[in-house]
């Protein structure tokens, strides 16, 4: 069974610090785990993904998530916030073999001046 | 290059309608998802389909709810005799590969109120 655990529903940062978003997952087959951005009343843009290559990814906008496979997590995060970078992050896990996608139940960003 | 395009963006129904939800994915797409969010909550899969066939509708509600994508036009979702819990967005995702190694390209969602 596949499941995403984001351990933190909201997170305050103040602009230019750094940011932590954590994401655990469970897969009974090699994952591949995605981080999605979905700003106010508006779709989801991807911001990385991971799928079985360097365990450490690069994401648009400065984000980065690195993949541990020991600690089944995947959390995301950025050197500096950024004012525009107030949204809600989901972290997404699917599988090899085309079963469901699981999307955490997100992680609200807010980015103080 | 567009996007994912939904429509309506906005739909509002009373109870009992129908409602259609309609979704162009990306151009060379051939992978299609439904997602609902419920204020407050993360988005639940749905359905998948491919052109004409439906891969996975563990997420579809068994009554009322139902999907296609047929060989020429958009991807419908159709919602029929609406009731109030069914008030959420609903978002469209296309891919280019499988769901397991594509990465999914949102649309904006369609928003539905039901009065």
């Amino acid at each position: 069974a596949q499941s995403v655990t984001q351990l933190d529903s909201h997170v305050s940062v103040s602009e230019g610090t750094p940011v932590l978003l954590r994401c655990n997952y469970s897969s009974s087959y090699s994952p591949s785990l995605f981080w999605y951005v979905q700003h106010p009343n508006k779709g989801l843009q991807l911001l990385l993904k991971y799928t079985s290559a360097a365990t450490l990814v690069k994401g648009i906008n400065g984000f980065e998530a690195e993949f541990k496979k020991s600690e089944t997590s995947f959390h995301l995060t950025k050197p500096s916030a950024h004012m525009s970078d107030a949204a809600e992050y989901f972290c997404v896990v699917t599988n090899t073999g085309g079963f469901k996608t699981i999307f955490g139940a997100g992680t609200r960003l807010f980015v103080k001046a | 290059n567009a996007g994912v395009m939904q429509n309506p963006r906005h739909l509002v129904r009373r109870r009992g309608q129908e409602a259609r939800l309609r979704c162009s994915p990306m151009k060379g797409h051939s992978h299609v998802y439904w997602y609902r969010q419920l204020p407050e909550e993360g988005l639940k899969f749905m359905v998948y389909l491919q052109k004409e066939n439906i891969i996975d509708e563990s997420g579809m509600p068994k009554e009322r709810f139902s999907a296609e994508f047929p060989k020429e036009g958009p991807s419908i979702l159709r919602i029929q005799q609406v009731v109030r819990g069914d008030s959420a967005a609903y978002f469209c995702a296309s891919s280019l590969e499988t769901r397991d190694r594509g990465e999914q390209y949102f649309g904006p969602g369609t928003r539905l109120t039901v009065t």
